[in-house]
């Protein structure tokens, strides 16, 4: 399974934008990029992926660099909520068999947000 | 939405006690899952289901044991436990439409 680099730890102040990165420099044409992340002493929750193209939704963007090889999660201004373990997962759309689900956690980036 | 609901939240065992950590998904999935989470470390995969009468062993499946008899229910068993399995442990169900996990609150188990 392809594999992610991510920062161990990063810091952001609060309404300030994070750009947490991840490098996946041997993903192949049918990963999908994951990005979940974990609040304290919660079970993780999805935030946003995509394939090829950038993508937005209500909690994030995705900037997916033209190689593919590297991915950066964008939160547009930081809360204090946002403090969490943020994980770049890759997910193979060739997983048959209904193993899809099977994603592989790394130890994440851990984000702290200064009020 | 309930969506997936782990019991208990906390339990602690003695060695070589059996217990089971039990999950109820409503969402309609097909694919459940277990994973554990140690301190400092991110999660590893015990069991999983790609549906009702169908499991199969993910990268830490020894002491634990896990059945499918229906698509709402994905029961984990620790047949005799040990302290090297106190850990959190999340259940997550698998939305193949959307490609999102979804995961519950964790039951967080010590064993002494």
């Amino acid at each position: 399974d392809a594999k992610t680099t991510q920062p161990n730890s990063m810091e952001s102040n609060e309404e300030e934008p994070v750009h947490l990165p991840c490098n996946h420099s041997t993903i192949s044409g049918t990963d999908y990029i994951h990005w979940y992340r974990q609040l304290p002493s919660q079970g993780p929750e999805y935030v946003i992926h995509g394939l090829t193209s950038n993508v937005n939704n209500r909690m994030a963007s995705l900037a997916i660099a033209e190689d593919r090889k590297s991915s950066t999660l964008i939160l547009h201004r930081a809360t204090l909520r946002d403090a969490a373990v943020y994980y770049c997962i890759l997910r193979d759309l060739m997983n048959y068999g209904g193993s899809q689900g099977n994603l592989i956690f790394g130890k994440g980036t851990k984000l702290s947000v200064k009020p | 939405n309930a969506g997936v609901t782990q019991t208990p939240k906390f339990q602690v065992l003695k060695t070589g006690q059996s217990m089971t950590l039990q999950c109820a998904q409503d969402m309609n999935h097909e694919y459940m899952s277990w994973y554990r989470q140690d301190p400092g470390m991110g999660l590893r995969l015990i069991h999983y289901s790609v549906g009702a009468g169908i499991t199969d062993q993910g990268e830490v499946p020894n002491g634990y044991n896990v059945s499918r008899s229906t698509t709402e229910d994905f029961p984990l068993r620790l047949l005799s436990a040990a302290p090297s399995q106190t850990s959190v442990y999340f259940c997550a169900s698998f939305d193949g439409n959307t490609g999102e996990l979804f995961f519950g609150e964790g039951s967080r188990l010590t064993v002494l």
